[in-house]
């Protein structure tokens, strides 16, 4: 079954330290990938995504992420994290532009 | 646009109650999707249309459970009898047929306490 993995279920960072959360899928075809975050109480937003063309994404608030297809991962990637960075992150992955599958998400807290 | 619209936000009852959750997508989306997140089993998709017709219902747990989507801009999700397993956040989601426009979008969330 096509199925999406989150390598870190808790991640604590200071602030200004380096992040990466890792998300692989399984294979099943064409697949679109995406970023989402979710602030404490709130629902899901699209941080960034990939179709095609260039594998290294630009997302809002400087986030990026990077398709590596020999690799079936997607890992989202921030230089210096921030308090507001704080929240739960989710990996998705589209097959054949069917419906969406999430992974079990990470949820990031950055200490001040 | 006002974005995927749900209601109620917050909904307490008691087990055996029926609880009805209804969602808006976004005008113009192909696509509707229901969720289920809880801290135990993160979110789940639980049935999505397309076009108004139920696509895939796999992840309705039980045949307490039902979703209709009578037209393009409504649907409901069904819960009777609730019972307090059923607590969790709901959330709505539309998307576009494919493409450029594969995103889907979210409503904000009607959490389900059950009591």
């Amino acid at each position: 079954a096509q199925s999406v993995s989150q390598h870190n279920h808790h991640v604590i960072l200071s602030e200004a330290a380096s992040l990466e959360l890792g998300c692989n899928y399984s294979y099943g075809g064409t697949v679109n990938l995406f970023w989402y975050v979710q602030y404490p109480g709130q629902h899901l937003q699209l941080l960034l995504k990939y179709f095609s063309g260039d594998p290294l994404v630009k997302g809002i608030k400087g986030f990026e992420a990077e398709f590596i297809k020999s690799k079936f991962s997607f890992n989202l990637r921030k230089p210096s994290v921030q308090w507001s960075d704080t929240a739960e992150y989710f990996c998705a992955v589209t097959y054949n532009n069917n419906d969406m599958r999430f992974g079990a998400g990470t949820r990031l807290t950055v200490k001040p | 646009d006002a974005g995927v619209i749900q209601s109620p936000r917050h909904e307490v009852t008691e087990m055996g109650q029926e609880v009805t959750l209804r969602c808006k997508p976004i005008s113009g989306h192909d696509y509707l999707f229901w969720y289920r997140q809880t801290m135990m089993r993160g979110l789940e998709l639980l049935i999505y249309f397309n076009n108004n017709v139920p696509i895939d219902d796999s992840g309705m747990p039980e045949d307490r459970f039902s979703a209709k989507m009578p037209n393009a801009s409504f649907s409901t999700l069904k819960i009777q009898p609730s019972e307090p397993r059923d607590s969790a956040v709901y959330f709505c989601a539309s998307r576009r047929l494919a493409g450029e426009y594969n995103e889907q979008f979210f409503g904000p969330g009607t959490r389900l306490t059950v009591l």
